[in-house]
């Protein structure tokens, strides 16, 4: 069964705290995705990997950083919490073939906290 | 401006009633793909259904059908025979340029649908 696990369901974190929020897939999927969620406001891409080393800023990077040093683990850095940073944080990953459905595998999420 | 659009934040439909859940989209790029996905109170997502835009007919998975009119840029998702189970939110969300190995996914709003006994 393929598997999109993440470090922590629900973390509480404290203001200026560095977080770090680990994503690990096995299927060998080349692109991988963090997002937040928010309501109202839907999933929105925070940062995205395509390959080892390699990271894209989504549309809200300000305030997140990455780190893709191994192929199945995609790691979201929040240098100094803020507590509008508190979300639902969401891990993805997907085939990189072009052309066809490559639907993005979904973790369970983190419910981050910033108090 | 909005790339994919879902009017209804929330939807109430009887169990074993069909629904459909609205989602219109904005792109001119001409090879793109439309996706559903279901989050149950749980949180995780769940791919439901997908559509290319070149392909000719209308997808359909089990009880999921999408109602795809590219002319009007919308991309309904039809759910036959509601089950209580079905109770979740759902989002719609596009793929551009499919070419593109990156494969980001824009997401809407999302519809919460209840299914009542």
């Amino acid at each position: 069964d393929v598997k999109v696990t993440q470090s922590s369901r629900y973390l509480v974190k404290r203001t200026g705290e560095k977080v770090f929020l680990e994503c690990v897939q096995d299927m060998d999927h080349e692109n991988m995705f963090w997002y937040r969620q928010d309501p109202g406001l839907g999933l929105r891409l925070i940062y995205f990997s395509y390959d080892v080393k390699m990271k894209e800023k989504g549309d809200i990077p300000e305030g997140y950083s990455v780190s893709r040093e191994k192929k199945e683990r995609f790691s979201l850095i929040l240098e100094s919490a803020s507590t509008n940073q508190t979300s639902m944080y969401l891990c993805a990953s997907s085939l990189r073939g072009t052309g066809g459905r490559n639907e993005q595998f979904f973790g369970p999420g983190t419910r981050l906290t910033v108090l | 401006a909005q790339k994919i659009t879902q009017t209804q934040p929330g939807m109430f439909v009887q169990e074993k009633e069909a629904v459909t859940l609205d989602c219109t989209y904005d792109t001119s790029d001409p090879s793109y793909g439309l996706f559903w996905y279901k989050q149950p109170s749980s949180g995780e997502m769940i791919f439901l259904i997908y559509q290319g835009s070149y392909d000719q007919q209308n997808a359909t998975e089990g009880r999921y059908s999408l109602n795809f009119q590219k002319a009007r840029k919308s991309a309904n998702l039809v759910i036959s025979a509601s089950q209580l189970g079905d109770s979740a939110m759902y989002f719609c969300a596009m793929r551009e340029d499919l070419y593109n190995q990156g494969g980001k996914l824009i997401f809407g709003q999302g519809t919460e649908l209840s299914v009542k006994p």
